[in-house]
């Protein structure tokens, strides 16, 4: 079956520095997406990739989607402590008709003044 | 905020009960998932629908089932529940290739 592993699964930064969690899949993925996990609470989600090579930026948050459509990244430049949490990324298979959604191990990351 | 709910939120039980975690939306996706995370770790897809009547098992093997006979009701039954229940289960919902949407949780515990 479908397998997503994330790299690292644990992240300690000071803030300011940056940080990268990197998603990569078994299989061609349709489309990747990304969430956010605070600790306690559930995933929320932050955006979607489509197409091959995409890039998106969400102010200090940028993403992107790998050519082959099996691996993805999330960079966050200049971390805060709101940045804390889990990062996941999620993504459907081209057969099936994208029913499934597979999310990744996830990266945690911490912030330390 | 998203339109999707778990009842309970917590449930503390004894083994070989029968249980059923509720999940409902009013979005009216036509896909809904079932999740199991524990603490701090990995989301596992443990079942799946993409449609009424339509349901999938998921990525890791459950002793779960699942029913979808109306597109906002995708309940979780556990028919005997044991302490490696013991875990958060997360419910999703979302529309063709677009963004899931989650429940609060329920926390499980099986004493």
């Amino acid at each position: 079956g479908q397998q997503v592993m994330q790299i690292p699964q644990y992240q300690h930064v000071q803030e300011g520095e940056d940080f990268t969690t990197y998603c990569n899949s078994s299989t061609t993925l349709s489309n990747i997406q990304w969430y956010k996990q605070r600790p306690g609470g559930h995933p929320v989600f932050l955006i979607q990739l489509v197409k091959s090579g995409e890039v998106k930026k969400q102010k200090r948050l940028t993403f992107q989607f790998g050519e082959a459509k099996k691996n993805s990244s999330l960079h966050i430049t200049a971390t805060q402590t709101t940045d804390v949490g889990t990062y996941f990324c999620a993504g459907r298979g081209v057969t099936g008709g994208g029913n499934k959604l597979t999310f990744g191990t996830g990266t945690q990351l911490k912030v330390e003044l | 905020e998203a339109d999707i709910y778990q009842t309970p939120r917590y449930l503390v039980i004894g083994t070989g009960k029968k249980i059923t975690l509720e999940c409902s939306q009013t979005m009216g996706h036509d896909k809904m998932y079932w999740y199991q995370q524990d603490p701090g770790m990995e989301l596992h897809l443990i079942h799946y629908s993409y449609g009424v009547n339509s349901t999938e098992k998921g990525d890791l093997s459950s002793e779960s089932t699942v029913s979808r006979i109306r597109t906002e009701h995708f309940p979780l039954t556990l028919e005997s529940a044991r302490p490696s229940h013991t875990s958060q289960y997360l419910c999703a919902s979302s529309r063709v290739n677009t963004e899931a949407f989650f429940g609060q949780g329920t926390r499980l515990t099986v004493v």
